[in-house]
């Protein structure tokens, strides 16, 4: 079974460029997530879909980042422009629904690694 | 929300020495507990996980249980391998939102 693919592994640009993650999720997960994981820090979820719906992005800073699902399969974060605290790994992350409350596992992919010079 | 604090790293070890990483958490309710790793050049993985209190989780010779009178959810393993070398966060979901720990590198040596 394919895991959760990420596009690019890494990016560097300057501060004030805009920048795109892709995401393919596993085939069939309904629920994907974007996190972002500073250096040090553990992942921060920034936004989460549900098939083509967000559930969650509370924590999504909208003035900058922005994130879709259109038909939910694949998914596309997008980061314009960008500051320098915006180094991070960005990762995405699949899931079939919660049948019940609290019994998800992500299954993650391997990150996007931003650098903001 | 959810809060998640587990031990700072780096933590080195040798090789077939005990591993224990310290995880405590806050939340609403009941929420289920995980262990993620991460290997050098990989994503995160589920290592194990806990949906209930007194539950043990356990896999690859990793073990933690649920306690719910501490809030805690400790990793332990009795005799570590080098292979075992990673990052490994705590994890708390409730009503579908997990929160991570910062992380614990483990360095094990020969």
């Amino acid at each position: 079974e394919a895991g959760v693919a990420q596009s690019p592994r890494y990016k560097i640009i300057e501060k004030r460029q805009s920048v795109a993650f892709w995401c393919n999720p596993i085939s069939g997960h309904a629920t994907l997530y974007w996190y972002q994981q500073i250096l040090g820090q553990g992942p921060k979820l920034l936004i989460q879909f549900q098939n083509n719906g967000v559930v969650d992005d509370s924590q999504l800073p909208k003035d900058r980042f922005s994130a879709e699902r259109l038909k939910g399969v694949d998914s596309t974060l997008k980061i314009q422009p960008a500051k320098l605290e915006d180094s991070a790994v960005y990762l995405c992350a699949s899931s079939f629904p919660h049948l019940e409350m609290n019994t998800g596992e992500l299954f993650f992919g391997e990150g996007s690694r931003l650098t903001v010079l | 929300g959810n809060s998640v604090t587990q031990m700072e790293g780096p933590v080195t070890l040798s090789e077939e020495a005990f591993l224990t990483i310290n995880c405590t958490y806050t939340a609403t309710g009941y929420p289920s507990l995980f262990w993620y790793v991460q290997y050098p050049g990989e994503g995160l993985q589920l290592l194990l996980k806990a949906t209930k209190a007194d539950d043990k989780g356990s896999n690859k010779g990793f073990e933690a249980t649920y306690r719910k009178e501490t809030t805690s959810f400790h990793l332990e393993k009795g005799s570590v391998q080098v292979s075992d070398s990673a990052v490994y966060f705590c994890a708390a979901d409730s009503w579908g939102k997990l929160q991570f720990g910062a992380g614990t590198q483990v360095v094990v040596t020969p």
